[in-house]
């Protein structure tokens, strides 16, 4: 693994349905982010984690949840998915003690859900 | 608020003409920082520059230069002698230390044409 590995790489999903992104690291990045990309809406926080065992809500949390029960994992769980969770869903990571430091993301994972 | 606008949603340009891509930002913060990321039409998101707020040199990166100017609350992007491989979305973002986190303008599409 170099750097963050997101999967699935794409996914079609029936409405109603569970489904959880994975998201994985191999930087030690001690903080971690999900957003989700829509046409003309740029990229939107959806929950963010400054670090292990510690999550707070980004821009538009409703419909999903988030664990980090480790430094390298931070899975996205779509409780009971409905069709306008369809996007492109890109998980990042950053060290935050590092003052200004960018963002490293993950290839991004399409969900479609019908 | 906290806020980053990028006016232009979408420009096209011929090959080897100049072009500049806008960022207007809104902070109360005193330190923050400032992002350009790439997004080709592969869809990963490329970092490309990141400035500190406490220093309003601008940079250049071979055909790339960024104009920050604090006074206006802008970080403008420039591509000199555009190239086909330039099309791509770019997106702006500013990272407040308040927050913790990156806002992500909602993106210019730039379209080299040959």
């Amino acid at each position: 693994i170099a750097g963050i590995t997101q999967a699935p790489t794409s996914q079609i999903l029936a409405a109603g349905r569970r489904m959880t992104l994975r998201c994985t690291q191999d930087m030690r990045h001690n903080a971690m982010y999900w957003y989700r990309q829509d046409l003309g809406l740029g990229l939107r926080l959806i929950h963010y984690s400054n670090t292990a065992g510690t999550t707070g809500k980004g821009e538009v949390p409703d419909g999903y949840s988030v664990s980090r029960a480790n430094t390298d994992d931070f899975p996205l769980t779509l409780a009971s998915a409905v069709p306008s969770q369809t996007s492109v869903y890109f998980c990042a990571s950053s060290d935050s003690a590092k003052q200004g430091g960018g963002y490293t993301f993950g290839s991004g994972t399409r969900l479609t859900v019908v | 608020a906290q806020k980053v606008t990028q006016a232009q949603t979408e420009i096209s340009v011929v090959e080897k003409e100049d072009v500049t891509l806008d960022c207007v930002y809104e902070t109360r913060d005193t330190t923050y920082y400032l992002f350009w990321y790439k997004q080709p039409p592969s869809g990963e998101l490329v970092f490309l520059i990141r400035r500190n707020s406490f220093d309003e040199q601008n940079e250049i990166s071979g055909r790339y230069s960024w104009n920050f100017q604090k006074s206006t609350s802008s970080f403008n992007f420039t591509i000199t002698a555009s190239q086909v491989v330039d099309s791509a979305v770019y997106f702006c973002a500013p990272g407040y230390s308040s927050a913790s986190k990156i806002i992500f303008g909602s993106g210019t599409r730039l379209s080299i044409r040959p």
